[in-house]
């Protein structure tokens, strides 16, 4: 069974700077999703970022970006020049791939990282 | 983009009722529907999956009895919880999987129940 662990539950941050969450999986599968989802106060879950497994780039969205190493099995997500609105819960997650590439099944989520971003 | 939406956002019952959750797709349909359980400051933790027209699969240790999932269509699921006891209380989200293009995991707003 797949596995995601985020061995942070807290981090914090100074507005403007740079914080990185970390995130290890574990999985017997090649080709697979792996997820970053934003949890704010309001509890909507919002998608930040998603990387397939085949795809050796590291994904982007603007100041979210992520560090992708398959062999290591790691997958931590980058927030640049932090911002009040950036502190919540952050959950990373992993998605199974079905032939054709699509998504499907569950996702399992790791434990989750509180982040605080400071003024 | 899609958009699930899931009523009631929050709802306090009597120990002993059942109350029903909703979670529609408004632009696209839902072919599988994931619905959660979260404690405070914790992770989702999977209840069940539902298909569209069959039965839900239940991950292990959560009570089919207590808790009935409906899917009866591309655009709504519900969840039901019958019987309800002050251990139930706690945060519900449903997570709806599109059914073609690039499919998305699209997660309903979520409902805050409170057993008294």
């Amino acid at each position: 069974a797949q596995t995601v662990t985020q061995s942070q539950p807290e981090m914090s941050v100074q507005e403007a700077e740079t914080v990185t969450l970390s995130c290890t999986y574990d999985t017997s599968e090649s080709d697979y999703y792996l997820f970053w989802y934003k949890q704010p106060p309001s509890r909507q879950m919002i998608l930040v970022i998603r990387q397939e497994a085949y795809k050796q780039q590291n994904a982007t969205e603007n100041r979210f970006s992520v560090n992708f190493q398959k062999a290591a099995k790691s997958f931590s997500l980058k927030i640049s020049d932090s911002q009040l609105g950036d502190a919540a819960m952050y959950f990373c997650a992993y998605g199974k791939v079905a032939a054709g590439g699509t998504s499907y099944g569950k996702l399992t989520f790791g434990q989750g990282t509180i982040l605080t971003v400071h003024p | 983009g899609a958009v699930v939406s899931q009523h009631p956002s929050w709802v306090i019952c009597k120990s002993g009722t059942s109350v029903k959750i909703e979670c529609r797709s408004l632009d696209f349909q839902a072919t599988t529907m994931f619905w959660y359980r979260q404690f405070p400051k914790q992770s989702l933790m999977l209840m069940a999956t539902s298909n569209e027209g069959s039965k839900a699969t239940y991950e292990q240790g959560v009570e089919k009895d207590k808790f009935l999932i409906n899917h009866a269509s591309l655009t709504l699921s519900t969840l039901t919880v019958t019987s309800a006891h002050p251990e139930d209380s706690s945060f519900y989200i449903c997570s709806a999987l599109s059914g073609s293009g690039q499919r998305t995991y699209t997660f309903g707003s979520g409902t805050r129940l409170t057993v008294v």
